[in-house]
């Protein structure tokens, strides 16, 4: 069973509108948590990490919120753009080794 | 602008050739590359930590004859893919941190190189 599991996998949404993911993690001793937005056909690009005793963190119109003892994290999308249209990974590593767990993504396509 | 640069974006090539692609890292120096495979839908696999002027340490089950990774300079890593399949065809992505630990500090992704063997 893979260590960071996302939801839901694809999500289609009109421009202007916000949506929320979700990551869920089984990743233990937590280090930090990251999301990266990752065009098709392109690499990931990174949009926040947050350590355990950070709750939320903001780049732009993107939010991410981390609970870490639920071991859970949100990516909130606000005011939707086409440009928003991709694969939003979690990933998330663990103290004490070099080695990161990531999510499948989740695929957003955001239509006018 | 881009921190990490991976050439070539798109490589097409023949059943039984070799094809390498580069990693450069663009405003520092990275003692520690590490190489991923993506097929679609997927995430990212690590297929092996690259180290400068040493051997690359390869993950399980992944060929390191078949998979050949260089890292002549704190600002280079190249990955051979020998003798290539079309099994082999795969989205491969390099990254590094100015830190040279993928757990501590921004890690950085390369535009990744899409590779077709027919």
């Amino acid at each position: 069973k893979n260590q960071v599991e996302q939801s839901p996998q694809s999500l289609i949404i009109l421009e202007g509108k916000n949506c929320t993911l979700q990551c869920n993690y089984t990743v233990s001793p937590f280090s930090n948590l990251r999301w990266y937005k990752q065009d098709t056909g392109r690499g990931p690009v990174s949009l926040t990490i947050m350590t355990f005793s950070e709750n939320t963190k903001s780049n732009g119109r993107y939010t991410a919120t981390l609970d870490a003892d639920t071991k859970q994290s949100s990516l909130h999308i606000t005011a939707s753009q086409l440009s928003d249209s991709a694969s939003y990974i979690c990933v998330v590593s663990a103290k004490g080794n070099n080695r990161l767990a990531f999510g499948k993504g989740n695929q957003v396509v955001v239509i006018p | 602008g881009a921190v990490v640069s991976q050439h070539p974006s798109r490589v097409i090539c023949k059943s039984g050739t070799s094809v390498k692609i580069e990693c450069r890292s663009l405003d520092f120096q990275a003692t520690t590359m590490f190489w991923y495979r993506q097929f679609p839908k997927q995430s990212l696999m690590l297929m092996a930590t690259s180290n400068e002027g040493s051997k690359a340490t390869y993950e399980q089950g992944v060929e390191k004859d078949k998979f050949l990774i260089n890292h002549a300079s704190l600002t280079l890593s190249t990955l051979t893919v020998t003798s290539a399949h079309p099994e082999d065809s795969s989205f491969y992505i390099c990254s590094a941190s100015r830190s040279g630990s993928a757990v501590t500090g921004e890690l950085f992704f390369g535009e990744g190189s899409r590779l077709t063997v027919l």
